[in-house]
């Protein structure tokens, strides 16, 4: 199993419609989640953060958190075709100190 | 501000060859870590470091890599010997200790023939 598992996709919304991309992890005693975002050919970049359960939210998007079921979510609301771009969930795990473990992303469409 | 600059942006060398990826991470921060990313494997943590210090490098395919920091503001990933399945974009990011938000470079594409 791997450590952190995402839906490779893709993904294709209409604009304007919410995107759901969904994250699983299987250290039970992570702390810490990520979300990022990476365009084709460019770095990955911080777009979301999240440490308890419950739902964070800035502007168009929403990370939502469930530690018991061990799942992490990050919804885009009125999504643009300006979104469409690999998100990568990753996780800071509770062994190896600050070590982040990265899914291999969603790659998200939004179409015009 | 400066980001986090790695040098070269585009490598490609052929099989056998030593390779030397460079990078400087962003003033201030104390943490490390060298990435690969590929199609099939997504990002891949290699080794990072703490305060100049390697902290964890089970990352690190084979005893063909091998990372230095010798200085805060300066850290290198060589290979040697380079093989094609080491082709990838390899990022380096950086982040001040307790803080969370890791600041990747643009990347270095290596390309071994």
């Amino acid at each position: 199993q791997k450590e952190v598992e995402q839906n490779s996709g893709p993904l294709s919304v209409p604009e304007g419609a919410i995107a759901s991309l969904n994250c699983t992890y299987s250290d039970r005693g992570s702390q810490s989640f990520f979300w990022y975002r990476q365009y084709s050919g460019k770095s990955p970049e911080l777009i979301m953060s999240i440490y308890s359960n419950g739902d964070k939210e800035d502007g168009r998007f929403t990370a939502q958190l469930n530690k018991a079921s061990q799942y992490v979510s990050l919804l885009i609301r009125d999504s643009q075709p300006s979104d469409s771009a690999t998100y990568l969930c990753a996780v800071n795990g509770n062994t190896g100190g600050f070590k982040t473990i990265f899914g291999a992303g969603t790659r998200l469409f939004v179409k015009a | 501000d400066a980001g986090v600059i790695q040098s070269p942006r585009h490598e490609v060398t052929e099989m056998g060859q030593e390779v030397t990826l460079r990078c400087k991470p962003i003033s201030g921060h104390n943490s490390l870590f060298w990435y690969r990313q590929t199609m099939m494997r997504g990002l891949e943590l290699l080794i990072y470091f703490n305060n100049n210090v390697p902290i964890d490098d089970s990352g690190m395919p084979e005893d063909r890599f091998s990372a230095k920091m010798p200085n805060a503001s300066f850290s290198t990933l060589k290979i040697q010997p380079s093989e094609p399945r080491d082709s990838a974009v390899y990022f380096c990011a950086s982040r001040q200790l307790g803080t969370d938000e890791q600041y990747f470079g643009p990347g270095t594409r290596l390309t071994v023939t």
